[in-house]
């Protein structure tokens, strides 16, 4: 069965300090792969997703990057924090081949930025 | 531009029957996903609708018109585990997925 880890489930960084959030998929091959934001009392807002190795579309220009190294392998990053960065950040996958299927969602990382 | 609408709290009580409905009005139409999602954890699907009509799934059913951009949500015999904030998405032309901010169900004994 496929499987999505993402972590840390927890962050506390000072504003101008680096992030990586890291989002793992097992047990399936090529998959899409998205990095969502959720601030409280708004809807998902998409940052980033991945079609394949090396393919990132950035959905909203911020400081943050996303990078997909391997093929189940999807990072976020970034150089320097902002304070408006604090959230609820999600991974999530879905298969190749289902244009209209569900998404499945990692842990979540709640990420403040003090 | 795209919108999604959605009550942001609704109050139920236990063993009730709960309708929690979602309008919608976006650049074309393939699907429309609810997905429950229990405070500081991730969203987890329920149902999706491409179809008019009602698909019923334990006690939970899912209802789209997409004449009227609209659906909604059914819950019966409500349960305490059932407080949680439901998302209402649609796929958009392009298959990408637009999100309403949630409703808040808090289900009272």
């Amino acid at each position: 069965s496929q499987t999505i880890h993402q972590w840390p489930a927890t962050l506390v960084q000072p504003v101008g300090s680096p992030l990586s959030l890291e989002c793992t998929v097992e047990g399936t091959s090529n998959p899409n792969l998205y990095w969502y934001r959720q601030a409280a009392g708004r809807g998902l807002q998409l940052l980033f997703y991945s079609v394949g190795i090396g393919q990132i579309s950035s959905e909203v220009p911020q400081n943050l990057s996303a990078s997909r190294p391997q093929d189940r392998q999807f990072i976020l990053s970034s150089k320097k924090l902002l304070l408006s960065d604090s959230g609820f950040y999600l991974c999530a996958w879905r298969a190749e081949e289902a244009e209209a299927g569900e998404l499945f969602f990692g842990e979540g990382s709640r990420l403040t930025v003090l | 531009g795209q919108n999604i609408d959605q009550p942001t709290e609704m109050t139920a009580t236990e063993g009730a029957i709960v309708q929690i409905n979602c309008t919608y009005q976006t650049s074309g139409f393939n699907g429309l996903f609810w997905y429950q999602q229990h405070a500081g954890e991730a969203p987890t699907f329920l149902s999706y609708n491409v179809l008019d009509g009602l698909e019923e799934k334990g006690r939970f059913s899912s209802f789209l018109s997409r004449s009227k951009g609209y659906s909604y949500l059914l819950l019966k015999e409500l349960q305490m585990k059932d407080s949680a904030s439901y998302l209402c998405a649609v796929l958009d032309s392009n298959y990408q997925l637009i999100w309403g901010a949630g409703t808040k169900l808090i289900i009272k004994p």
